[in-house]
């Protein structure tokens, strides 16, 4: 069965330091999506991308946070200068087409030190 | 107003009940909904999309109440393996993203 894969599982990194995480889409999908969800709590939508686009962004999505997808199959998250209220859960998401289902990635556990 | 908005729990049940969770949105414009499972520390699964005339899978069943705003999940002959948190997600009409609510937490007991 096909499934999204996110790389790393665990990610420890130094307050400032940038971090890249990546995730690999269900091939035939076009709607791609990152998700946080901080321990404890519930999970939270990053932004949506479309068409090589974001089609879609949330307040916490700011100038430090971007998104690529630069070889047609990795879709990336980068965080330029990690705060320590960075520290979450990372889920990716895609879907194949509008109003289906979402699947999700295993997710990055990105924690900041 | 939350957006989504689940009874957090925990419910506590032994193994064979019959357990209900409710969940109520804000947004009438809400297209598309949605209840997922998610294990500790593992990322959220579907469980079962929700359809406008209600839906079942094996003991599982989903309503819809678009008057009322309010979705529901019912299920039946709880077993040890259905202890997790149960995530209503909803998605607005033209919009991409998923809204999730704080999940509501079921512990089945032997």
């Amino acid at each position: 069965e096909p499934e999204v894969t996110q790389t790393p599982s665990h990610q420890v990194t130094q307050m400032g330091q940038e971090v890249i995480l990546r995730c690999v889409p269900i091939s035939n999908h076009l709607y791609f999506y990152w998700y946080r969800q901080i321990l404890g709590q519930k999970v939270e939508f990053l932004v949506s991308f479309y068409n090589n686009e974001i089609s879609e962004k949330s307040e916490i999505f700011d100038d430090q946070f971007s998104v690529e997808r630069p070889d047609g199959s990795n879709f990336t998250l980068k965080i330029r200068s990690t705060k320590l209220e960075d520290s979450a859960m990372y889920f990716c998401a895609s879907i194949p087409v509008m109003n289906t289902e979402a699947f999700f990635g295993q997710g990055t556990r990105l924690t900041v030190v | 107003r939350k957006e989504v908005e689940q009874d957090p729990g925990p419910f506590n049940v032994p193994e064979g009940a019959t357990v209900a969770f409710n969940c109520t949105y804000s947004n009438s414009a809400s297209q598309s909904f949605f209840w997922y499972r998610q294990d500790c520390r593992k990322e959220p699964k579907l469980l079962m999309s929700v359809y406008s005339s209600g839906n079942e899978d094996g003991r599982f069943t989903a309503q819809l109440n678009r008057a009322s705003q309010y979705i529901s999940l019912l299920i039946r002959d709880s077993k040890l393996s259905d202890s997790a948190t149960y995530l209503c997600v909803v998605r607005m009409d033209s919009s991409y993203k998923l809204i999730f609510g704080s999940g509501t937490r079921l512990l089945v007991r032997p």
